[in-house]
């Protein structure tokens, strides 16, 4: 089966630097992506890893390590807005669906 | 951008109840998924659909069905409804590009569904 494991909460202040980490479990692995959701909001998609490295879109990265079934999200210089849920993802053993971690709170305090 | 639109952001149904919920996407996505979403469970999939008229099991669809007689248009059924289905609906969308592809998939803004 397939399973991803994230922290369910992660605290920081403004300007500082957050990592969230994901381990998985797959039968088969394709890559792992990342989705933010404000509370109330819609999960939006954040980056993807298909092959091992890091990934940077500005303030966030993600990075994957295969031989570890490990990834991360980054967070640079948080800010207030960056207070969310953050999923990481993969896709199911028949290629065709994401399978989405619990979820880990970043709460962003000033 | 791609626009996923549920048609309800609250519902309110009685135990028992057969209940639709509607959802649309308007960029021509061969995908479509629907999810509930519980604290402390994160997403969890119920259904999807990759064609008109397609649809497979996700990790958890006892209790619910699906259609699909449009592209655009994915409708998540609850035949009988219970209140322990009273949960967050989330419906996505994606490109389809081959199979074990990653293509972003896009959400609607979920719909809140009690079961009381």
């Amino acid at each position: 089966g397939q399973s991803l494991e994230q922290p369910s909460e992660v605290t920081a202040v403004e300007g500082a630097i957050v990592q969230i980490n994901c381990t998985y479990q797959t039968s088969g692995f394709y890559g792992l992506s990342w989705y933010q959701q404000h509370d109330g909001g819609a999960p939006t998609f954040l980056s993807y890893n298909g092959l091992d490295g890091l990934e940077e879109t500005g303030r966030f990265s993600s990075f994957l390590s295969r031989s570890d079934s490990y990834g991360y999200l980054l967070l640079q210089e948080l800010q207030m807005k960056d207070s969310a849920s953050y999923f990481c993802a993969a896709l199911n053993q028949a290629g065709t669906a994401l399978i989405f971690g619990k979820g880990t709170t970043l709460s962003v305090s000033s | 951008d791609v626009k996923v639109t549920q048609s309800s952001r609250y519902l309110v149904k009685r135990t028992g109840e057969k209940v639709f919920l509607e959802c649309v996407q308007d960029m021509d996505h061969e995908n479509m998924f629907w999810y509930r979403q519980d604290p402390g469970l994160g997403l969890r999939l119920i259904y999807f659909s990759y064609d008109v008229k397609m649809k497979e099991k996700g990790d958890i669809p006892e209790g619910y069905s699906v259609s699909r007689e449009k592209k655009e248009r994915f409708s998540l059924i609850l035949e009988s409804a219970s209140t322990n289905q009273t949960s967050m609906y989330l419906c996505a969308s994606s490109l389809y590009s081959g199979s074990y592809s990653n293509q972003p998939q896009h959400f609607g803004d979920g719909t809140r569904l009690s079961i009381l």
